[in-house]
């Protein structure tokens, strides 16, 4: 059974600083990783979708990179804003058969960025 | 594209009534999610769909739970008779993968707040 574990469950950091969000899961015969942030009250925003065969996914100021031999994702936030703040939840999907999806989330990295 | 549309937004409901959330997937996606999330477990799969098609709903706590998906552009989630323990967000979201020919990224509702009293 995949288990997907984010550490640490909260950070606080100081605004312009650069961070790393981990995301490690137990089995490696994934298809993809997804990073998500969820605002308050809200629904989950897709930020980042890494395939098996991809090593990093860029967006803006956003870096997700995975190394599935190791069973680890990271995150990295470049120069953090108060905007930043959210909780970032890693997802990491496996097939496992016709019409089958099986997703695992995280728990999830609570992130205040303090101005 | 609007995205994954779910109403309602917030339902305040006395325990034994029937509740009905709804969503609306992103068009042309072939899964179909739906989510359970509270503070103490997180969020939790209680059911998919393909292709309008229920493939595992293994996550459904119980009886009183039922989903469906009449088409491939609406899903129903339905609780009855509801108790207060099933106050939670409910998510709804929905992917294209097609086979692999998609990339399975995954994109959420807005979430539907049930509060049971």
């Amino acid at each position: 059974k995949q288990e997907v574990t984010q550490i640490p469950a909260a950070l606080s950091v100081p605004e312009g600083e650069n961070l790393v969000l981990n995301c490690s899961f137990t089995d490696s015969a994934i298809y993809n990783l997804q990073w998500f942030r969820q605002d308050p009250g809200k629904g989950l925003t897709s930020l980042l979708l890494i395939q098996s065969s991809q090593r990093e996914q860029t967006s803006g100021r956003l870096n997700a990179s995975l190394d599935k031999s190791s069973g680890r994702s990271t995150l990295y936030i470049a120069a953090s804003q108060p905007g930043d703040s959210a909780t970032y939840l890693c997802a990491v999907r496996r097939h496992s058969g016709a019409g089958s999806y099986q997703l695992t989330f995280g728990k999830g990295t609570k992130l205040s960025v303090i101005p | 594209d609007a995205g994954v549309i779910q109403s309602p937004r917030h339902e305040v409901t006395e325990m034994g009534q029937e509740v009905t959330l709804r969503c609306k997937p992103i068009s042309g996606h072939d899964y179909l999610f739906w989510y359970r999330q509270t503070m103490m477990r997180g969020l939790e799969l209680l059911i998919y769909f393909n292709n309008n098609v229920p493939i595992d709903d293994s996550g459904m706590p119980e009886d009183r739970f039922s989903a469906k998906m009449p088409n491939a552009s609406f899903s129903t989630l339905k609780i009855q008779p509801s108790e207060p323990r099933d106050s939670a967000v409910y998510f709804c979201a929905s992917s294209l993968w097609q086979g692999a020919t998609g990339t399975g990224e995954l994109f959420f509702g807005e979430g539907s707040r049930l509060t049971v009293l």
